[in-house]
């Protein structure tokens, strides 16, 4: 088993550009989510998913949108970038208890 | 609004034992988690309390006052390899719901 992927791993953006992050994860979870990472900060949602076709407001959701359309992939999409955007992403898919993490994208917006 | 305090740093000896604490203040409270993040790697879970106690998995034990609104997480016999970010997590809401974690702890074990 993968566990949960992400892609990419790096990307750089400019200002004003849109990108999609990918998530996927093999263990059949149904509950899914999306977190940034900033220094100093800890971990902070922004959407979660608990099932194929649902999504969810996290804690810090603004300029980001997400769509589960299969139960094994997250997608976080990215509209238009923006400098406070810069930052480590996370996916992570939890069964129970326990939350696994994808190994993240470290993502730039110039 | 939710809040989670743990101490940023802190630094232990080799072979010693460090005790990492969070306290809590929360809309509700479902249970407290522990994960470790090594630099540059993702956040992998150590530990969960749902009950007040002592939860112990090899070094690392953790523990849940529920009347306190605290908990610690204790490793012993540390070894180099501890060195990472720890975070305390709580679980708000009831069910499989996402997790509220606080700021983190960098530990540095030197030798």
């Amino acid at each position: 088993n993968a566990g949960v992927t992400q892609t990419p791993k790096f990307r750089v953006l400019k200002t004003g550009q849109s990108m999609t992050l990918l998530c996927a994860q093999d263990m059949n979870h149904e509950y899914m989510y999306w977190y940034r990472q900033d220094p100093g900060m800890g971990l902070r949602l922004i959407h979660y998913s608990v099932g194929e076709g649902t999504t969810a407001k996290g804690e810090v959701p603004d300029g980001y949108n997400v769509s589960r359309l299969k139960k094994q992939n997250f997608l976080l999409g990215l509209e238009s970038a923006a400098p406070s955007q810069t930052s480590v992403y996370f996916c992570a898919s939890s069964v129970r208890n326990e939350q696994f993490f994808g190994p993240g994208t470290r993502l730039t917006v110039l | 609004g939710q809040s989670l305090e743990q101490p940023s740093e802190v630094t232990a000896v080799e072979g010693a034992i460090v005790q990492i604490n969070c306290t809590y203040q929360t809309s509700g409270f479902y249970g407290l988690s522990w994960y470790q993040q090594h630099d540059g790697g993702a956040p992998t879970f150590l530990s969960y309390n749902g009950l007040d106690g002592l939860e112990e998995t090899g070094r690392f034990s953790s523990f849940l006052s529920r009347s306190d609104s605290y908990g610690y997480l204790l490793l012993q016999e540390l070894q180099m390899k501890d060195s990472a970010s720890y975070f305390c997590a709580v679980r708000v809401r009831s069910g499989n719901t996402p997790l509220v974690f606080g700021k983190g702890t960098r530990l540095s074990v030197i030798a």
